[in-house]
């Protein structure tokens, strides 16, 4: 168990629909990543938040947005979704901003239908 | 552009014997080289995180090596056990980005 936390665990909707995926990160760490692992594109980066500010981007789209609120959870929002936003997304957790090690939560497997 | 690329895309080799996996990546400018295990299905675990300046790291049975001037990386597992039948990821860290690898399928037969 890494200490990180992320609900719901599965998702199932349709095309069109909005989302949100929340993560809560291990107690202490100030920084929250946001990963998306597909079949055919693998794991890519999309967002970085560092103690409610964000930090770096990734691959992300533009129906896409993050925050990570004052308690430091997490919420991804996912709009306008497309069959091919079915993929695992998780999040990670760090202590420090660049050089950190990353605990990844268990993900949360968005199923668009 | 950058990019990460891993070899070889799978191994099978028996329990006890010792692997090495690399990791070619053309990813700029550099912050740090991650390996990272991932069992099917789960979110991926941190073995080693490697910067500029650092040539070997070991955490176990993992030893991870960095050749910053040719930009290769290599894992090497010692002693396979079972439970090292995973995905081995590489992540290059290029300034604000993380940059994946495709990983390489480890199998580790009795």
């Amino acid at each position: 168990d890494s200490g990180v936390t992320q609900t719901p665990k599965h998702l199932i909707t349709a095309t069109g629909q909005r989302v949100t995926l929340r993560c809560s990160p291990r107690s202490g760490d100030l920084s929250v990543y946001w990963y998306q692992q597909s079949l055919d594109q693998g794991l890519q980066f999309l967002i970085q938040y560092y103690n409610g500010e964000e930090r770096a981007k990734g691959n992300i789209l533009e129906r896409f947005s993050a925050q990570q609120f004052p308690d430091l959870h997490s919420e991804l929002n996912l709009s306008s979704l497309e069959l091919g936003d079915s993929a695992l997304y998780f999040c990670a957790s760090s202590l420090l901003d660049t050089r950190g090690t990353q605990y990844f939560g268990p993900g949360t497997r968005l199923t668009v239908l | 552009k950058n990019q990460v690329e891993q070899s070889p895309q799978s191994l099978i080799i028996l329990e006890g014997k010792n692997c090495t996996l690399q990791c070619n990546y053309t990813v700029s400018p550099f912050s740090n080289l991650r390996w990272y295990k991932q069992d099917t299905g789960r979110g991926p675990v941190s073995l080693t995180i490697m910067t500029f300046s650092e040539n070997t790291k070991s955490n176990g049975r993992y030893t991870a090596t960095l050749d910053a001037d040719t930009k290769q990386s290599s894992l090497h597992i010692t002693a396979s056990q079972l439970s090292d039948s995973a995905s081995y990821i590489c992540v290059v860290r290029g300034g604000q980005n993380f940059v994946f690898g495709p990983g390489t399928r480890l199998s580790v037969l009795p």
